[in-house]
């Protein structure tokens, strides 16, 4: 089994509606990330914590929201999606290593919003 | 503010021959980590190894080596005897300081040739 899941897949919304993405892992690291992938972009990074009490936001949190409901679960929300919220969703998590810290990413969200 | 710099957007390369990806970054940090992860077509990001500032050799994990020039500020990733299976994007990626975020590229897209 995947040591980081991402539920659902792949999702088509329409504007306007509110949804969720979810992320559980299994690796037992205190850290989780959520990132989103644009073509041709890099990722970047939405919301992070570094455990179930500490959320902080990344480069570009406007627009969404997160839950940390445990240390193996880290949700992401889209209060009211609207078309440019279009893209590729990634979770990650990571365990504190100083320099060395490797982020592990989950298989990713594809996102479609109408 | 951090910055990774991916040239090429695209590189070719023939089966069972070496090719390298150039990264460089731009930070006043002289502590720092360096990435690099694999994104084949299915979509998932696969890291692929690390290199510290500090650290005095070249990072190596089996056919993947860095070649780390620090006064360049390059990170290149060297992938030896390439296989049809590296056909994939690939991040350059790098983290300021321990816990903060990873900054990414925007990434090359390698066609290994048969």
């Amino acid at each position: 089994d995947a040591d980081v899941t991402q539920t659902p897949r792949n999702r088509i919304t329409k504007t306007g509606k509110r949804i969720m993405l979810e992320c559980s892992q299994t690796k037992g690291h205190d850290r989780m990330y959520w990132y989103r992938q644009d073509p041709g972009l890099g990722l970047r990074l939405i919301y992070y914590s570094f455990d179930v009490k500490d959320i902080n936001k990344g480069e570009i949190s406007d627009g969404y929201s997160v839950s940390r409901q445990a240390q193996a679960k880290f949700s992401l929300s889209l209060e009211s999606a609207i078309p440019n919220q279009t893209a590729l969703y990634f979770c990650a998590t990571s365990d504190p290593k100083g320099f060395q810290e490797t982020q592990y990413f989950g298989p990713g969200t594809r996102l479609l919003v109408l | 503010a951090q910055k990774i710099t991916q040239t090429q957007p695209g590189m070719f390369v023939q089966e069972k021959e070496a090719v390298t990806l150039d990264c460089t970054y731009d930070t006043s940090d002289q502590s720092y980590g360096l990435f690099w992860y694999k994104q084949p077509s299915s979509g998932e990001m696969i890291f692929l190894i690390y290199q510290g500032s500090y650290d005095e050799q070249n990072a190596t994990e089996g056919r993947y080596s860095l070649n780390f020039q620090k006064a360049r500020k390059s990170a290149n990733l060297v992938i030896s005897a390439s296989q049809l299976g590296d056909s994939a994007m690939y991040f350059c990626a790098m983290r300021r300081t321990s816990g903060s975020r990873l900054t990414f590229g925007e990434g090359t897209q390698l066609t290994v040739n048969p």
